[in-house]
């Protein structure tokens, strides 16, 4: 089982809907988590961090569920420019410290926004 | 401020030829990774470095894979006897410290032929 893991799509969400997908990881001592957004052939750059009484920035709001080791990502009044890939990130913090800061990938989660 | 550099961005090499890959982070940022992604795939921990301590191998796939940061700040990463399973996009990111946010930059797509 992969650590970290994404529906891969595309969800292919009209203009103007709303559009919801999860990520799921592995290991319960996972503590920091993050949507980052990745256009083709481009960088990954940070959407948002996830806080574990969820947040919203804008459209866009992030749910974690701990007891379910899931992240979800909600993107509101999707618009043309929201096309992309998101990739759910996780880091864990071993109680010794060793790996660092060593961020876990998803494979993405692509969006397509149509007319 | 400058974000994240590497150069070069495009590198078109033989099977079997070495390549170096370089990475200049963002001024004062004290951590710096190497990741590599392979096309319509997810991003691939290498290597980490934070500050003067002993970088984290862990993700680097052979030994044919290495990774240096000369005074805490550029990085190169050196693919020895390059494979075709080896082109990927390889990104480089920093950040200001262990568990801030991290920066990427352009990646440098490799192409082994």
């Amino acid at each position: 089982r992969k650590e970290v893991e994404q529906d891969p799509g595309p969800f292919n969400v009209p203009e103007g809907a709303t559009v919801a997908f999860n990520c799921t990881y592995s290991n319960s001592a996972s503590q920091s988590f993050f949507w980052y957004r990745q256009d083709c052939r481009k960088e990954p750059k940070l959407l948002m961090s996830v806080y574990s009484s969820g947040n919203e920035d804008g459209r866009f709001t992030a749910q974690l569920n701990r007891a379910s080791q899931y992240i979800s990502l909600l993107i509101r009044d999707s618009k043309l420019s929201d096309s992309a890939t998101y990739l759910c990130v996780v880091n864990i913090h071993p109680a010794i410290k060793a790996a660092g800061n060593k961020l876990t990938f998803g494979g993405g989660t692509r969006v397509l926004v149509k007319p | 401020g400058a974000g994240v550099s590497q150069s070069p961005s495009n590198k078109v090499t033989e099977k079997g030829k070495d390549v170096e890959l370089r990475c200049d982070p963002i001024s004062g940022h004290t951590a710096l990774y190497w990741y590599r992604q392979s096309l319509g795939q997810g991003l691939e921990f290498l290597i980490y470095f934070q500050g003067n301590s002993a970088p984290d191998k862990s993700g680097l796939p052979s030994d044919r894979f290495s990774a240096e940061r000369t005074g805490g700040s550029v990085s190169t990463l050196t693919i020895q006897r390059t494979q075709q399973e080896d082109s990927a996009v390889y990104l480089c990111a920093s950040s200001l410290e262990v568990q801030e946010t991290q920066y990427f930059g352009p990646g440098t797509r490799l192409l082994v032929l």
